[in-house]
């Protein structure tokens, strides 16, 4: 049983390229979050995602800040035209119901030069 | 006030001591808690849940006190692999985690 698979593990963007990071749940979770890491700072949650549907995106930047969980196939967290600030550790997390404890994915470094 | 506050850290310990956390979260309406630990430049994994009647797991021991607002994770007989950075989490409306408290052990 797979954990939860984010790939890539590395990214490397110039400022105003897309970043677009990838997120399977573990099998059987329907639930899927994604929190960003700043260096030495904590988990921020970002967007909280159910099949097909957006529930809580309270902590999502207003603009270029995107995410998606598609009937078939991984969640999809997309930042256009990223600048530097951007840079930082996304982890994406799937749980089988909401109260239920997190399982994280290795989460995405993405570096913007 | 951020809604969930830790020990600011770090706690730097000789192998073998006892080492306790502290936790306080301000959203009275937090139904679950859990401590979770975090490698460098690794992914959180769960350590444990909270119960109000308190819960142990080996060297680890949680306490809830909802009265307080108040969560608590010791550590026993601390060993060099417990070095990490220990994250309390409290689920209201979503989970919130604390910004840490970093623990070495030192040899």
């Amino acid at each position: 049983n797979a954990g939860v698979m984010q790939n890539p593990r590395h990214l490397v963007r110039r400022r105003g390229q897309e970043a677009r990071l990838r997120c399977s749940p573990m099998k059987g979770h329907s639930h899927v979050y994604w929190y960003r890491q700043l260096p030495e700072e904590g988990l921020k949650f970002m967007v909280y995602l159910q099949k097909e549907n957006i529930i809580d995106e309270s902590g999502m930047p207003k603009e270029r800040f995107s995410a998606e969980f598609p009937k078939e196939g991984p969640s999809i967290l997309r930042i256009q035209q990223v600048v530097r600030g951007d840079s930082a550790a996304y982890f994406c997390a799937s749980s089988p119901s909401r109260e239920e404890g997190y399982t994280f994915g290795s989460g995405t470094r993405l570096t913007v030069v | 006030r951020k809604e969930v506050e830790q020990d600011p850290g770090p706690f730097n310990v000789p192998e073998g001591a006892t080492v306790a956390f502290n936790c306080t979260y301000s959203n009275s309406a937090s139904q679950s808690f859990f401590w979770y630990r975090q490698d460098c430049r690794k992914e959180p994994k769960l350590l444990m849940s909270v119960y109000s009647s308190g819960n142990e797991d080996g060297r680890f021991t949680a306490q809830l006190n909802r009265a307080s607002q108040y969560i608590s994770l010791l550590i026993r007989d601390s060993k060099l692999s417990d070095s990490a950075t220990y994250l309390c989490v409290a689920y209201g409306q979503n989970f919130v985690f604390g910004p840490g408290t970093r623990l070495s052990v030192l040899p």
